[in-house]
């Protein structure tokens, strides 16, 4: 079955410093990771995704994130914070079992804060 | 605009109400989702639909009913609710079941009082 841990519930960081938001997982299947970004009172949209292609993978909004199979992990990053990522950043993994009804399931959830 | 749309955006009931939760994507998707978000708790999958049909009942009360008339719409039942089933519920649609990703509804802010 799989999981999904994000470390740390709470990153805060200035404006204009690196963003490092972690995630690992747990699958007994290839994954396909996502990173979903929630505004205020907003639903999730979607920031970057991962599905076996290359590792690195870019998203909107000058984020990435790389998918390191040795560590199970699929880290969020961006070279310099601006006062709009704060939100709350999602992890999520896709259920490709035998069942595969396309379930996410997601980490617990960041909370970014960025500081002026 | 993420092309999924939801309403009521809030709603608050009391425990002996009956309401319904209404869900809309004109994306051309083939699967629906209703999650719940409550505080300091994953995202929770409540119910699938795959081309209307139901393909995953997570184990959900009796008390949430969905309903998935045709493919671009789905409904989510409340009866009888409990004060602990306030919380966000979140609609996706995805263009097929596995590995696409799901786009997200903003969601109806649900209150049982």
């Amino acid at each position: 079955a799989q999981s999904v841990t994000q470390l740390g519930s709470h990153v805060s960081v200035s404006e204009g410093a690196l963003v490092l938001l972690r995630c690992n997982y747990s699958s007994s299947v290839p994954p396909y990771l996502f990173w979903y970004v929630q505004y205020p009172n907003q639903g999730l949209q979607l920031l970057l995704k991962y599905t076996s292609a290359a590792t690195l993978v870019k998203g909107i909004n000058g984020f990435e994130a790389e998918f390191k199979k040795s560590e199970t992990s699929f880290h969020l990053t961006k070279p310099s914070a601006h006062m709009s990522d704060a939100a709350e950043y999602f992890c999520a993994v896709s259920d490709r079992g035998s069942s595969n009804t396309g379930k996410l399931i997601f980490g617990q959830g960041t909370t970014l804060q960025v500081k002026p | 605009e993420t092309g999924v749309t939801q309403t009521p955006r809030h709603l608050v009931m009391g425990m002996t109400n009956k309401k319904s939760l209404k869900c809309e994507q004109h994306l051309g998707h083939n699967a629906m989702y209703w999650y719940k978000q409550s505080a300091k708790k994953p995202l929770e999958l409540m119910f699938v639909y795959s081309l209307e049909e139901r393909v995953e009942n997570n184990s959900v009360p009796s008390r949430f009913s969905p309903e998935c008339p045709n493919s671009s719409h789905l409904f989510l039942h409340l009866h009888t609710l409990q004060p602990e089933d306030s919380a966000l519920y979140l609609c996706a649609s995805s263009q097929d079941l596995g590995n696409t990703e799901a786009f997200f509804g903003q969601g109806t802010r649900l209150t049982v009082v």
